[in-house]
């Protein structure tokens, strides 16, 4: 099956910073999600970009589907941003859309 | 638009007991999805239902783990026994197609003592 790597495993910034966070995928996608695992475990929707450039407030996506990773950015972080960033896709082989996800990119934003 | 819903959030069990965890989607969901996701790592696809049909169960140990939907709406997974190695957080997710965008409950976190 396909395989999502994400780097960095950790990030420890201080509020106001910008970050990159990048996830790598091993075959073609039909979906890519950008996720948020806060503190009490959900996972909240950040982005549904399976190719493009989106944006929301401090927050935005590029994927590049032709070379197989997407980027998530962060800008002037917030000690609100901590938590646990996922990403997931769905392989251009299956039919059914399972989500395959990364192991994570864990950020810590202190004050 | 409710989100979908999930419970319990927390439960504690013994080894070799029985627990059984719900889950409602969002209304007029087709797909619907288990995941397992281990302290510290990435969340583990367990079964994919699309309506009442499974889809994908390659990964749910089939010895110790069921989960059914019932007339393509809620969905119950069952663990029985439990062993210690199921802690783990069990999140229930839908999806309105495939590939589609998936909408993910609070979870419940389970301990096996």
């Amino acid at each position: 099956g396909i395989q999502v790597e994400q780097s960095p495993p950790d990030l420890i910034l201080q509020e106001g910073a910008n970050s990159t966070l990048r996830c790598n995928f091993s075959d073609s996608v039909n979906n890519l999600q950008w996720f948020h695992q806060n503190p009490w475990g959900q996972l909240i929707n950040l982005f549904y970009i399976p190719s493009g450039t989106k944006q929301n407030g401090r927050l935005s996506a590029t994927t590049v589907a032709t070379e197989r990773y997407s980027l998530l950015y962060i800008s002037s972080s917030q000690t609100t941003d901590s938590g646990v960033y996922f990403c997931a896709v769905v392989g251009g082989g299956t039919s059914y859309g399972k989500l395959t996800f990364g192991q994570g990119t864990i950020l810590t934003v202190h004050p | 638009e409710a989100g979908v819903a999930q419970s319990p959030r927390y439960k504690i069990i013994e080894k070799r007991q029985s627990v059984a965890f719900w889950c409602n989607p969002i209304s007029g969901h087709a797909t619907l999805y288990w995941y397992q996701q281990i302290l510290g790592q990435g969340p583990k696809l367990l079964i994919q239902f699309q309506n009442n049909g499974v889809v994908d169960d390659s990964q749910l140990p089939k010895d110790r783990f069921s989960a059914e939907r019932l007339k393509g709406v809620d969905s119950t997974l069952k663990i029985q026994p439990a062993k210690l190695e199921d802690s783990a957080v069990y999140l229930c997710a839908s999806s309105s197609r495939v590939p589609g965008l998936a909408f993910f409950g609070q979870g419940t976190r389970l301990t096996v003592v």
